[in-house]
């Protein structure tokens, strides 16, 4: 099974000030297509998890362009341009670019 | 909108059965792959199962093989989970998931206890 590590495991952000999540991957997460199947989800404190970004890079429908993704291969950083109050919660990584679905420990993020 | 509603969740003992449904509406449902994710109280996403779109091929995690059944109806657009010889480490909020190689929508979830 593909082993997905975040750090950090909290972080604690200023208001307006940047954010940025880490995620490794035990083993490569290219698929046999070519694409590389990693996304990030976010999960509000009660609510379900939403997609924010997917295959690395792309932002998901609605997602405000203060997220972006990036890495290859087995890195992967999320990064948050300026932290809003809405942004509070747990941040997950998830590959599906092989079965068993893999998901990182998560990593939440509140306001100092 | 596309939407997801799970139902099914409540109390049981350990040993039971439990089957869970997931009603899709907004979406042309047979032209998904749907998904079960599980979070036990206070813990991280844990992914349980996949269907594709014909029901024709089927995925599980190892911690619920040979007692979780995934199925989907798409005359009914609703996906099931049954789960057979529950656990008290199965205690989570299953919510069902849209898609094969992302998951795009999300249920609110449903809550299911396993304790005497």
């Amino acid at each position: 099974d593909i082993v997905m590590t975040q750090t950090p495991l909290s972080s604690p952000v200023t208001l307006g000030q940047p954010a940025s999540i880490s995620c490794k991957s035990s083993q490569s997460l290219v698929h046999s297509d070519g694409n590389t199947y990693l996304s990030w989800l976010h999960q509000r404190p009660g609510q379900p998890p939403r997609l924010l970004i997917y295959k690395i890079s792309n932002r998901f429908s609605g997602v405000p362009d203060r997220f972006s993704g990036s890495g290859a291969g087995t890195d992967f950083t999320l990064k948050i341009s300026r932290v809003e109050a809405e942004d509070v919660g747990v941040f997950y990584c998830v590959q599906t670019t092989q079965f068993p679905r893999t998901f990182g420990q998560g990593t939440k993020v509140e306001i100092k | 909108e596309v939407q997801l509603v799970e139902s099914g969740g409540g109390l049981v003992q350990p040993g039971g059965s439990l089957r869970l449904s997931c009603a899709a509406s907004g979406l042309t449902f047979s032209s998904y792959a749907m998904n079960w994710v599980r979070q036990a109280p206070g813990k991280g996403l844990e992914w349980v199962s996949t269907i594709t779109t014909s029901g024709g091929n089927t995925n599980y995690a190892e911690s619920v093989k040979g007692r979780f059944t995934i199925s989907r109806d798409n005359s009914k657009n609703t996906l099931y989970l049954q789960m057979n010889t529950l656990r008290a480490e199965d205690t989570a909020v299953y919510y069902c998931a849209k898609g094969f190689l992302l998951f795009d929508c999300w249920g609110l979830g449903t809550l299911v206890t396993v304790s005497s």
